[in-house]
């Protein structure tokens, strides 16, 4: 899962209430995202930030919102206005620009273990 | 929006055997690449391949691409119990900017 940690594994969170989940990486990535998954789903892109203080809204941003204060740090916040927020939640990161390699994986994603995420 | 659909959306096979697995798009890209999900846990890179490619190697993993059809493909060679995951491939936008991923295919490996 390399330098992403993202904390707690496992949520549970009455309905009503907001919940925020942390996204925290140590490579020094310019770019974070957050993904939801469904059973047996794909991954749907939330939010995704390219720098400090930006953010732009992926597909399905309704009833999320983000702030990136700081470079490592991506918090999710699910709020009530979420209809079914029960879902596994995936944070990544990646580097902005060619890499020391010469550029052959610049756009690769970094993953965080996911935050399991139930409505009770 | 989906992207990328891959196919089969599962499939089973005997150690040893090889095992491939197709993704389609839509739109042109700029690249391709292939991750895999281990059960309950993030994803982890395989393989990118680049518009202007048409086929890349890395260990036991294939991957070609064919631009005029909109395809790709990842063949596993020689495969062991530890290669069960869900594989997906990705296909970048806007600039390189997201990536958009497939439903992707669950793999299992029977001993």
């Amino acid at each position: 899962d390399g330098g992403i940690t993202q904390s707690p594994k496992y949520l549970f969170r009455k309905e009503g209430q907001n919940v925020t989940l942390s996204c925290e990486q140590n490579l020094n990535h310019d770019a974070m995202y957050w993904y939801r998954q469904d059973p047996g789903q794909g991954l749907r892109l939330i939010y995704y930030s390219q720098i400090v203080n930006d953010f732009q809204k992926g597909d399905i941003a309704e009833g999320y919102s983000v702030s990136r204060e700081k470079k490592e740090s991506f918090p999710l916040t699910v709020t009530s206005a979420q209809k079914n927020p029960t879902a596994f939640y995936l944070c990544a990161s990646r580097p902005i620009g060619f890499g020391t390699s010469g550029g052959s994986s610049y756009n690769e994603q970094f993953f965080g273990p996911g935050t399991r995420l139930t409505v009770l | 929006s989906q992207q990328g659909e891959e196919d089969p959306q599962a499939l089973s096979i005997q150690e040893g055997e090889n095992a491939t697995m197709n993704c389609s798009y839509k739109t042109s890209i700029n690249n391709l690449q292939w991750y895999r999900q281990n059960s309950g846990r993030g994803l982890v890179h395989l393989i990118l391949i680049r518009s202007n490619e048409r086929e890349k190697h890395s260990g036991r993993l294939r991957v070609t691409l064919d631009t005029s059809k909109k395809s790709s493909s990842l063949l596993i060679t020689a495969s062991r119990a530890a290669d069960t995951a869900s594989y997906f491939c990705a296909t970048d936008a806007d600039g390189a900017q997201k990536l958009v991923f497939g439903q992707g295919t669950r793999l299992t490996i029977n001993p």
